[in-house]
């Protein structure tokens, strides 16, 4: 069974740095493409970033709102994939799910709790 | 980026219906190299991480019942649950992954009376 957990996540300051990670297990973690979505409060799904696996150059992308502030890296030998954010902004308050998937996700965390406030 | 809209944004109906809910996307999400059109859906219930419904448009994720379907091409997409359960109540997203940056669409919320 495919488990993703997430951890990391808590109450920052506007401009403050956060790092979040996701335990994978029950699948190759060193071969999946993994992103992170997240969720703002009564807003819907966004789409935050995502990492290729290594094999298909380890590169990431990003979302608009979030590019030159976060990024994704991933220690296969961990099993984990990470996402630092810096700058955080109170619009990045939300609800951050790590997900596995190479075009769609067909696993996700339980979800990360962010919130960005003075 | 390719913007998805979904429509409508909620829609109520009874036990036993069947929900239509439509997906246009901004350009084509058809990948000519394959003619697979990269277009996912999901529910999402509260308290619970999303989940995969449809991938590639039509087809069912793993263990998703018959009563969801997906079907469209290009820009035009529609997920139908037909026979909705007490259990469908949730809100449902389009997503398309023909390019980064991955986008959703805003989400359709569906109700049952």
């Amino acid at each position: 069974e495919v488990q993703l957990v997430g951890s990391g996540g808590g109450l920052v300051k506007p401009g403050e740095s956060l790092r979040l990670s996701c335990v994978g297990s029950g699948f190759t973690f060193n071969n999946a493409w993994m992103s992170w979505v997240r969720q703002a409060p009564g807003k819907g799904l966004e789409w935050v970033g995502r990492i290729k696996s290594e094999a298909d150059g380890g590169t990431a992308d990003y979302g608009v709102p979030v590019q030159g502030r976060f990024t994704i890296s991933r220690d296969d030998s961990r099993n984990t994939l990470y996402l630092q954010m810096t700058g955080l902004k109170t619009e990045d308050t939300a609800l951050y799910f790590c997900t596995y998937g190479y075009l769609f996700f067909s696993a996700w965390g339980q979800g990360v709790l962010v919130t960005v406030s003075s | 980026d390719i913007v998805l809209t979904q429509s409508p944004d909620s829609l109520a109906l009874s036990l036993g219906e069947t929900a239509t809910i439509n997906c246009k996307s901004s350009q084509s999400v058809l990948y000519s190299s394959n003619n697979k059109n990269y277009v996912g859906w999901y529910q999402h219930k509260p308290g619970q991480p999303p989940k995969l419904l449809i991938y590639l448009a039509s087809s069912r994720g793993p263990g998703v019942p018959d009563r969801f379907s997906g079907s469209g091409s290009g820009t035009d997409f529609t997920l139908t649950i037909s026979s909705l359960q007490a259990e469908d109540a949730a809100v449902y997203y389009c997503q398309q992954s023909l390019t980064a940056p991955l986008t959703f669409g805003g989400g359709t919320k569906v109700e049952i009376k």
